[in-house]
């Protein structure tokens, strides 16, 4: 199986703060990357995916960038509603398999 | 658009089986699009469980695969999944979700996984 790795676990930030987001892939995954949000209690939301029409009204701040085995997921000025915890899945290889989740906290 | 929405029991004996439905309104079962479950535990994150095409084609996580079975019923527009000898490590917060992609020639293509259930408790105890 493919292994996600995410760094870092969780990150403390500020409103307005620019918070980049790791993930790598145990092999080369070419671009086929997903991302998630994900806010206590609730299910994951599609964010990033391989696709660049999907899925649609995601805000501009958030970007994601990357190919093969290393990922960044960027927000660029944090805001309250961003405070979750954020997920990659690579979608390029079965089994599909999940990072373990970075976690953004209100500084 | 297309929402799911999970039921099934949330308490299961061990050694029992599990067995979540998960129906889709707004939209059908028979669209170009994969059906999943994944679940989530403290100690294990996500994990995906496994796919369903409405063809009744199924894709399954080979760490699981000998307990697992997904299943569609294309007329109510559900598909389910069941977990035979369930233990403790199968406790978890049970999702479907849609997994979007495109054929192109003679692959498919996935790309994420856009509508997801609100997730039912699933807790393995006696």
């Amino acid at each position: 199986d493919i292994q996600m790795t995410q760094s870092p676990s969780s990150v403390s930030a500020s409103v307005g703060d620019r918070v980049t987001i790791s993930c790598r892939a145990s092999q080369d995954i070419r671009s086929w990357l997903a991302w998630y949000q994900q806010k206590p209690g609730k299910a994951p939301k599609l964010l990033k995916s391989a696709s660049s029409s999907l899925p649609s009204g995601v805000p501009s701040r958030f970007s994601g960038s990357g190919s093969g085995t290393d990922f960044t997921l960027s927000i660029s000025s944090l805001q309250p509603e961003d405070f979750a915890t954020y997920f990659c899945q690579q979608v390029n290889t079965f089994p599909w398999t999940f990072g373990q989740g970075t976690k953004v906290e209100i500084k | 658009q297309v929402q799911l929405q999970e039921s099934g029991p949330g308490l299961v004996m061990p050694s029992g089986t599990l067995s979540l439905t998960c129906t889709v309104s707004g939209g059908s079962i028979g669209s170009n699009s994969w059906w999943s479950w994944v679940r989530q535990s403290p100690g294990k994150g996500l994990e995906w469980i496994g796919d369903i095409y409405h063809t009744g084609s199924t894709k399954y996580n080979p760490s699981l695969k000998r307990r697992v079975n997904i299943s569609v019923d294309k007329s109510k527009n559900q598909f389910s999944l069941r977990v035979t000898s369930v233990t403790a490590a199968d406790t978890a917060v049970y999702y479907c979700a849609r997994f979007r992609g495109d054929q192109i020639l003679f692959d498919y293509y996935y790309y994420g996984m856009d509508v997801w259930g609100q997730g039912t408790t699933v807790t393995v105890s006696s």
